[in-house]
């Protein structure tokens, strides 16, 4: 079991908008402003697409946008493009050995 | 161009040793902390541990399942990190990347936003 929550999947058609959550506890998610994106395609791997809870890395599109309210994070994708199909997972700095946990993961399919 | 290539996977058998090394070119090695993290075959991220630079006192930390059998360690004079697995179980079977953060400005982003990643290298434990 993953130390935050994310749903299995979601998903949603060209041109919309979807959210995905990530939930976790006051010792990670809602302890710090450390929560990060990365989207994974099937046999690459992951790349950065927020952090620090809501900064995009240059280069990804404005499309994608993060936010936070207590323990949970979420990721938004506005304009929903057939690329943007993938793994999604959410990561938060932790107060404890383990200092980063990562989420579980959500599987993405634009219909 | 900013890359880490990973290197070292196989099969082994459960209780054997594995080192992975993790070679960095296009920044500044000896400044980075760089980090492990594995993803066991369609399943998700999972954090394995980490090494500071030698400039912020070169420690590691581990993940509690690793702790105690695997050993992060770099050699700056080569670019090159290693992992050294022992005691390796089943559960260790993994695709293991290595993997770094940034600075911007005065703020590092080590431990909190990995934006370089390597491609990987296939860890197999089985009897």
């Amino acid at each position: 079991q993953s130390a935050l929550t994310q749903p299995a999947s979601v998903s949603g058609s060209p041109g919309q908008s979807i959210t995905i959550s990530c939930t976790g506890t006051s010792s990670d998610v809602g302890g710090y402003n450390y929560v990060s994106w990365y989207q994974q395609h099937p046999g690459k791997a992951p790349k950065l697409m927020i952090y620090e809870v809501t900064t995009r890395p240059s280069g990804v599109p404005d499309r994608f946008s993060g936010s936070k309210s207590g323990n949970t994070a979420s990721l938004t994708i506005s304009g929903l493009q057939a690329e943007d199909e993938a793994d999604y997972y959410c990561s938060s700095y932790t107060r404890s050995t383990t200092l980063v946990v990562f989420g579980g993961g959500t599987q993405l399919t634009v219909l | 161009e900013v890359q880490l290539v990973e290197s070292g996977g196989g099969l082994v058998k459960p209780g054997g040793s594995l080192r992975l090394s993790c070679a960095a070119s296009g920044f500044t090695f000896s400044n980075a902390w760089i980090t492990w993290v594995r993803q066991a075959p369609g399943k998700g991220l999972e954090w394995v541990g980490r090494i500071k630079s030698k400039s912020d006192g070169g420690t590691t930390d581990y993940a509690a399942p690793v702790k105690g059998r695997f050993t992060i360690s770099r050699d700056d004079s080569k670019n090159t990190l290693y992992l050294q697995m022992n005691s390796l179980e089943t559960e260790d079977t993994a695709l293991y990347y290595c993997t770094t953060g940034f600075c911007s400005g005065v703020t590092c982003h080590y431990d909190d936003a990995f934006d370089v990643w390597g491609q990987g290298t296939m860890v197999t434990v089985f009897s």
